[in-house]
């Protein structure tokens, strides 16, 4: 199984809301990342959990908290968002992370919308 | 710090073309790594191709090559045969650690 898996594919909240956005993976990878992505721009990195750690969360605002249950799950959880938030979050994982060689495999996306 | 471009906003070509993608990285660190990702409109990021900052060893993979040339500090790639389906954005990242820099992307049409 080479996939990460992400849920919901589409997400419209409202900014007093509170979601999560799930991400899976089956590969026995012990590193996992968030990214955030706005249209036609790259992919921004927002947190990594090393072997179900925080190992870099990029000054992300605290309306965005991450969370690693075990090694195969990776949750975003979402309060009080703007709508500047709007964006494709993209879930990845890889081998490890200290090793920077490892290339990462990302999910599809979910696509949220804050109204 | 690290810095990656890609001076090439997009690019259209009629299928069977070839198509080179240009990356030019900026980096202090001696080891480094690089790597080219294809962006569909699905939205899921594919792997494509890793380099170490010591190997530039050159390669090709199908209808895929790349060229990897320190002096340059460029890490070009090229689509031989261009398909449709190869109509993507393609973005070069460049890793040391947990410093990572993605470039702008260079979105592909090809136009049957």
């Amino acid at each position: 199984d080479t996939e990460v898996t992400q849920t919901p594919k589409h997400l419209v909240m409202g900014m007093t809301n509170k979601k999560s956005l799930k991400c899976e993976q089956h590969m026995g990878h012990r590193a996992m990342y968030w990214y955030k992505q706005k249209a036609k721009k790259p992919p921004e990195l927002m947190f990594v959990y090393s072997y179900e750690k925080l190992s870099i969360n990029e000054s992300v605002p605290s309306r965005f908290s991450p969370e690693c249950p075990n090694s195969s799950l990776l949750n975003l959880h979402l309060h009080a968002l703007q709508p500047e938030d709007s964006a494709l979050y993209l879930c990845a994982s890889s081998q490890a992370d200290g090793a920077s060689y490892n290339e990462q495999f990302f999910g599809p996306g979910t696509r949220l919308t804050v109204l | 710090a690290q810095k990656v471009t890609q001076a090439q906003t997009e690019i259209s070509v009629v299928e069977k073309e070839d198509v080179t993608l240009d990356c030019v990285y900026e980096t202090r660190d001696t080891t480094y790594y690089l790597f080219w990702y294809k962006q569909p409109p699905s939205g899921e990021l594919v792997f494509l191709i890793r380099r170490n900052s010591f190997d530039e060893q050159n390669e090709i993979s199908g209808r895929y090559s790349w060229n990897f040339q320190k002096s340059t500090s460029s890490f070009n790639f090229t689509i031989t045969a261009s398909q449709v389906v190869d109509s993507a954005v393609y973005f070069c990242l460049a890793r040391n650690d947990y410093k990572l820099s993605f470039g702008a992307g260079t979105t592909v049409t090809v136009r049957a």
